[in-house]
């Protein structure tokens, strides 16, 4: 069965640099959510969309900014990267937002140097 | 504040062995409770999901349990193995006022399983 889809696995960025994450859910999914986990972490929510729109916001800095568009993959934007900035950032997709079930991706590992 | 906390937080135990980890929760309003596996540097995979009428709920060696009055949680492994080895998370759920599930994860309890 396919899987949520995360691009890249890895990703080495400087600081100040700049970083996009992508993220395709499982087929027929309209919802997409981020999360952020730091070493021996527990994942932080970070944004989530429902039919393109955003439809909830966690702890996102404002250096970051993620969109979903009309295949419903989506995209999250990082600025001004910190040292802090990495971790293994998760996308996981679910039917929709009342969804009991969310699908998580493999994740994208960034480290900031 | 919502908080899901979980015990212990690491174990390690011997292959065959049995083991029961704990979740503590003051998540509101409560809509479902999950238990995830966790891989090193991989994604969480769900185990089991509870809603509030649910006490008990199985997936293969796993049994998780719920008492919503408690706001408690344990999931039990039954007959380990090697490849139970991982990051198991408590992840309570709460709808907020549009609809949606906001999950609030727990701290999780890292296993380790010995041969």
């Amino acid at each position: 069965a396919a899987g949520v889809i995360q691009s890249p696995r890895h990703l080495i960025k400087e600081k100040r640099e700049t970083a996009t994450l992508k993220c395709y859910p499982i087929p027929r999914h309209d919802t997409v959510y981020w999360y952020q986990q730091g070493p021996g972490q527990d994942p932080q929510f970070l944004i989530s969309f429902y039919e393109k729109m955003q439809s909830d916001k966690g702890s996102i800095p404002d250096r970051f900014s993620a969109q979903q568009f009309s295949d419903y993959h989506s995209e999250l934007n990082m600025s001004s990267l910190e040292l802090g900035d990495s971790a293994l950032y998760f996308c996981a997709s679910s039917t929709d937002p009342s969804s009991y079930e969310q699908y998580f991706g493999p994740g994208t590992r960034l480290t900031v140097t | 504040k919502n908080q899901v906390e979980q015990s212990p937080q690491s174990l390690i135990i011997l292959e065959g062995k049995n083991c029961t980890l704990q979740c503590n929760y003051t998540v509101s309003p409560f809509s479902n409770l999950r238990w995830y596996k966790q891989d090193t540097g991989r994604g969480p995979v769900s185990l089991t999901i509870m809603t509030f009428s649910e006490n008990t709920k199985s997936n293969g060696r796993y049994t998780a349990t719920l008492d919503a009055d408690t706001k408690q949680s344990s999931l039990h492994i039954t007959a380990s193995q090697l490849s139970d080895s991982a990051s198991y998370i408590c992840v309570v759920s709460a709808t907020v006022n549009t609809g949606f599930q906001k999950l609030v994860f727990g701290t999780g309890t890292r296993l380790l399983v010995s041969p």
